[in-house]
């Protein structure tokens, strides 16, 4: 039972290049997540999705794409990778909107750097 | 103004300590509040949750809200060198799916 994976766990690149975060969940959950993690501004989500097919945007959505092709993986795409966008990446799902019995699971993270 | 803000520390206390983690908040709809505790290099796991206002006790875990003051508190009873961590807060309204994150307080317990 592996939870939340994400593919990479670290990451380079350079300006300019794009790249796809892989997330996959094997708990059949519904809802899935992208957060970006910078010190001193916490976890700010970037897009999400609410089932297969669907996608949304959260609070800092530019310059980055998603798609949500399979219930299981959620995957981001940086279409022209920015030094503003070194972070590190957190994915997370969950049955429904994340509360109560139903809390949001996170993977270990990807950490991306841009030079 | 951030949606939510909490102290980053860091915190430093021996073991055994009572430790008391706090948050505010600015937005009067949020009506889920969460806690979760992030080691190093790992995502945050969930600690505790409530909705609205009330005390909720989960081991030597209290978590409290006051939603008139629009403040949040976790307290740690009895406090282990495992429970070295970042603490988050997160809330969230009725409505919507979007999570607002505290910026983290970072734990030390010194045995």
């Amino acid at each position: 039972n592996a939870g939340v994976t994400q593919t990479p766990k670290f990451r380079v690149l350079k300006t300019g290049q794009s790249m796809t975060l892989l997330c996959a969940q094997d708990m059949n959950h519904e809802y899935m997540y992208w957060y970006r993690q910078d010190p001193g501004m916490g976890l700010r989500l970037i897009h999400y999705s609410v089932g297969e097919g669907t996608t949304a945007k959260g609070e800092v959505p530019d310059g980055y794409n998603v798609s949500r092709l399979k219930k299981q993986n959620f995957l981001l795409g940086l279409e022209s990778a920015a030094p503003s966008q070194t972070s590190v990446y957190f994915c997370a799902s969950s049955r429904q909107g994340g509360v109560s019995n139903q809390p949001q699971h996170f993977g270990d993270g990807t950490r991306l750097s841009i030079l | 103004q951030k949606e939510v803000e909490q102290d980053p520390g860091p915190l430093s206390v021996p073991e055994g300590a009572i430790v008391s983690l706090n948050c505010t908040y600015s937005n009067s709809a949020f009506q889920y509040f969460m806690w979760y505790r992030q080691y190093s290099r790992k995502g945050p796991e969930l600690l505790m949750y409530t909705y609205s206002s009330g005390n909720k006790e989960d081991g030597r875990f209290t978590a409290q809200v006051d939603k008139s003051s629009k403040y949040i508190s976790l307290f740690i009873r009895d406090s282990q060198p495992s429970d070295s961590a970042t603490y988050l807060c997160a809330m969230r309204a009725n409505t919507g799916n979007q999570f607002y994150f505290g910026t983290g307080t970072s734990l030390t317990v010194i045995p």
